[in-house]
Order: C-alpha cells, then sequence, then structure tokens
C-alpha cells in the first residue's frame, strides 16, 4: 500500500544542520517532495526529486534519496529561525498529471537558540 | 509555477449550513485536487476536480457531503454541505503543473471553524 513516515518532531540549534527524514513504501513512485508549512499559511513546495536521482542541492537545501531503502532526507544548512515549521515529505505515483500526491504526517522543526 | 487564490481564507459557520469554497488559477491546468488538513494531521486528498465530467473521490468521500464544480481550466468549487464541528479544518486546493505533470501546487487554504 501507499505509506509515507515522518517523525514528528526536530528540534536543532540555530546554525546548525537539520536533517528530516522521511521513509515510503511504494517503489513506483516517481516524483518525491518536500513541503513547508508556516502555522496558519498553506503549502510551500521547497523542492522536489525525480525518482531517478540521488541526490538534488538547492541554496542551503539538499535532498537525498535511496530507492533501494525507499529513504528520503532533507538537509537544511546553517538552520535559521525563519526555518522553523513543519515540513511533509510526499510522493507521487504515476507519470500523469491526475497522479495525486501521498503525504506523509509532517515533522514539526524548532529552533532554540 | 501557478499562483492559486482560494476564497475565503477563513470562515466560522454555524453547524447544519454549507460553505462553498473557491479556488481561481492564473493560467489553464489540467488537474486540480482538494484537499483536507485536520487539526494536527496531514493533508489527506478529497477529490479530483475533472474539467468536463464529475468528480473523482477518494474513499470516506462522498460527492453529497462535498460537492464539487470544475467549469473550466482556471477554477473549481468545494462545497462542505450540512457542516458539523467535525469539519472544522484547512481546505486546501492545489493544481499539477503543465510543463512537470506532477509538481503540485497549493492555495493558501480556507481554514474552517464549525460551531
Amino acid at each position: 500500500g501507499e505509506d509515507v513516515e515522518q517523525s514528528l518532531f526536530l528540534s536543532v540549534r540555530e546554525g546548525d544542520s537539520s536533517v528530516i527524514n522521511c521513509t515510503y513504501t511504494d517503489s513506483s513512485s516517481t516524483y518525491l517532495y518536500w513541503y513547508k508549512q508556516e502555522p496558519g499559511a498553506g503549502l510551500q513546495l521547497l523542492t522536489y526529486i525525480f525518482s531517478n536521482m540521488d541526490m538534488k542541492q538547492d541554496q542551503r537545501l539538499t535532498v537525498l534519496l535511496n530507492k533501494k531503502d525507499k529513504h528520503l532526507s532533507l538537509r537544511i544548512a546553517d538552520t535559521q529561525t525563519g526555518d522553523s515549521a513543519i515540513y511533509f515529505c510526499a510522493e507521487t505515483l504515476g507519470y500523469s498529471s491526475a497522479s495525486k500526491i501521498i503525504f506523509g504526517s509532517g515533522t514539526r522543526l524548532s529552533i532554540r537558540p | 509555477s501557478a499562483v492559486i487564490s482560494q476564497k475565503p481564507s477563513r470562515d466560522i459557520c454555524q453547524r447544519g449550513t454549507s460553505l462553498t469554497i473557491q479556488c481561481q488559477v492564473d493560467s489553464q491546468v489540467t488537474m486540480m485536487f482538494w484537499y483536507r488538513q485536520q487539526p494536527g494531521q496531514s493533508l489527506t486528498l478529497i477529490a479530483t476536480a475533472n474539467q468536463g465530467s464529475e468528480a473523482t473521490y477518494e474513499s470516506g468521500f462522498v460527492i453529497d457531503k462535498f460537492p464539487i464544480s470544475r467549469p473550466n481550466l482556471t477554477f473549481s468549487t468545494l462545497t462542505v454541505s450540512n457542516m458539523s464541528p467535525e469539519d472544522s479544518s484547512i481546505y486546501l486546493c492545489s493544481v499539477s503543473d503543465r510543463t512537470m505533470n506532477t509538481e503540485a501546487f497549493f492555495g493558501q487554504g480556507t481554514r474552517l471553524t464549525v460551531v
């Protein structure tokens, strides 16, 4: 079945790196996403990776995909207070624009001084 | 990326009434999706809105409770009917991007409180 799992909470010190982990069960995933949701706001697409890639870097963000272990991670370098949010891992199955997205439960990232 | 506008951004409604949420996109998109995010929870897909045909509902969601319209390629509405406090949630519209097909952008959501 389709399942995406994440730990619920992560606390890091300001300036350190944050690593948010995610596992998924369906090997037919095509795209894997990371979304950010700040309090009271909608979802912001942070980055995504195609399933045939193993790494993607975008400024402070690094996405690593281990397809064999079905493990996805998001690393945020030099974590700032503005990075406090809930981060959702998600996957899409299939290649059509009708493909729905399966979300994880979200990881709440908190930053301590 | 697509720009998505949702209205209203929030509302407080009496139980037993209905609320229609609008989703407007700044470009033509193939698919539009409606999600629900209950307090402290992740997102759950309600239905896929198809232009020119009936919406496709996920398990646990029915058309009588969540009727959807999709009159054209840039607009959709979701109605939450006969509301109860359990319907208090954030409702989000999302669209797929035509160039990427499966990349999905979300509106800011509608925060609904039923009293």
